[in-house]
């Protein structure tokens, strides 16, 4: 069974950059058709997505965050990375990683339990 | 960006009822439709992918329908442990776009 786990600070200051990273346990991150996606949720709001990676290092980002964002893959420590660069108040929220069935509808399966990050000084 | 659009935002029903939830896409999506399922304080947990197809380990209660732009997640007798938010999402096209939720309570 896999699991992904999201680890990084929880507290970022104002225009500094936000960098998170999902463990993935159980499977190897590089077995099967699937790619690793990075989503997020402001506190009692809906879901955006931010960018997926797949193993050979193709990335998608969302237009509207594509000049902050960069995911990056180590398959060797089984980890994804996010990076969001210039943080603002509106980058406050709940980040999720998952894991996305490249081989199917594009689904996402598994997901991470989430982890806060505030953007405050 | 393909916009999705849930209705209603929130119902109540009682335990047994028949619950229906809709989602349009703001484009031809084909199938590559999937509905989530949050509750609260948890990260969502997928119920259904390419519009019809149950999750392994979903409940058959639940199923799903549509194609092209028009979508619905049925709940066929609704149980307390449903009492939880329900996002759509489009996987035709990047960005992955979500609607904006349909939150199901027990009257």
């Amino acid at each position: 069974q896999v699991q992904l786990q999201e680890s990084g600070p929880g507290l970022v200051k104002p225009s500094q950059t936000l960098s998170l990273t999902c463990t993935v346990s159980g499977g190897s991150i590089s077995s099967g058709d699937y790619y690793w996606s990075w989503i997020r949720q402001p506190a009692g709001k809906g879901l955006e997505s931010i960018g997926r990676i797949y193993t050979s290092g193709s990335t998608n980002y969302n237009p509207s965050l594509k000049s902050r964002v960069t995911i990056t893959v180590d398959t060797s420590k089984n980890q994804f990375s996010l990076k969001l660069t210039s943080v603002t108040a509106t980058d406050t929220a709940i980040y999720y990683c998952a894991r996305g069935r490249g081989y199917s509808g594009e689904e996402l399966d598994c997901w991470g339990q989430g982890t806060l990050v505030t953007v405050s000084s | 960006d393909v916009q999705m659009t849930q209705s209603p935002s929130s119902l109540s029903a009682s335990v047994g009822d028949r619950v229906t939830i809709t989602c349009r896409a703001s484009q031809s999506i084909t199938h590559y439709l999937n509905w989530y399922q949050q509750k609260a304080g948890k990260a969502p947990k997928l119920l259904i992918y390419a519009a019809s197809n149950l999750q392994s380990g979903v409940p058959s209660r639940f199923s799903g329908s549509g194609s092209g732009t028009d979508f619905i997640l049925t709940i066929s007798s609704l149980q307390l442990e449903d009492v939880a938010t329900y996002y759509c999402q489009q996987s035709f096209t990047i960005p992955l776009t979500f609607g904006g939720g349909t939150k199901v309570e027990i009257k």
